[in-house]
């Protein structure tokens, strides 16, 4: 079974604007999270879609947003950027959601952001 | 609120030595945990988890760890440390807020293996 897939792998933009990030989880799985990652802050959870609602959100500003389409594949956008957005974000999927069992969340590779 | 705290941002061991890394929890309730380990420039792997179901985890690459309540401790272990094993481990657990999973993790430890 293919992993959990993201792209693009790596991106540079400038302050101000906007990003994309799409992550395409593990065939079958309905949840995808995402997470930032920097030195300063460690990792730290952005949201989480099942289909297709949010259904948690962290504690970011409104500039973060994501959505999750009806074959589960997921996108985060930044809008205007700023230098400490730089980072890796990464997408995560699970098998189901709940309190009935803790299902693991399955790890893409990251789309390393930069901000200049 | 849960969350875990994994104490010394860094370890080094000689190769063939025990390797220990600590992860503290506090949970509000019974908690899932796991180890997670993230190789330079890539995502991070599951190592293993804890989930009420045996207190002992064995978990991939020869790692395993032992959950006891008395003191909300998730350490990880590995007999003998190979080169490869180094990287950084994160411990985290998982609450269910809003009818979802949301992964809380520590902040790292890096793991040197030396000759």
């Amino acid at each position: 079974k293919a992993g959990v897939t993201q792209t693009p792998r790596y991106l540079i933009k400038t302050r101000g604007q906007q990003v994309t990030l799409s992550c395409s989880p593990i065939s079958g799985h309905r949840s995808v999270s995402w997470y930032q990652q920097t030195p300063g802050q460690g990792l730290q959870f952005l949201f989480e879609y099942f289909s297709e609602t949010q259904r948690n959100k962290g504690n970011f500003p409104g500039r973060f947003s994501g959505r999750q389409f009806s074959n589960s594949r997921s996108e985060m956008n930044v809008s205007t950027l700023e230098l400490g957005d730089s980072a890796l974000y990464l997408c995560a999927s699970s098998l189901a959601i709940g309190a009935s069992g803790a299902y693991e969340q399955y790890f893409g590779p990251g789309t390393r952001l930069t901000v200049t | 609120a849960q969350s875990v705290t994994q104490l010394g941002s860094h370890v080094s061991v000689s190769e063939g030595a025990l390797v220990l890394l600590r992860c503290n929890y506090s949970s509000s309730v019974p908690p899932y945990l796991f180890w997670y380990v993230q190789y330079p420039n890539q995502g991070l792997q599951l190592l293993l988890k804890y989930t009420s179901a045996a207190t002992l985890v064995k978990g991939i690459n020869g790692f395993e760890a032992e959950f006891k309540k008395s003191e909300t401790s998730f350490h990880l272990t590995k007999p003998s440390a190979h080169m490869s094993d180094a990287a950084e481990y994160f411990c985290a657990v998982t609450s269910f807020t809003g009818g979802g999973n949301k992964l809380t993790f520590g902040t790292g430890t890096q793991l040197k293996v030396e000759l």
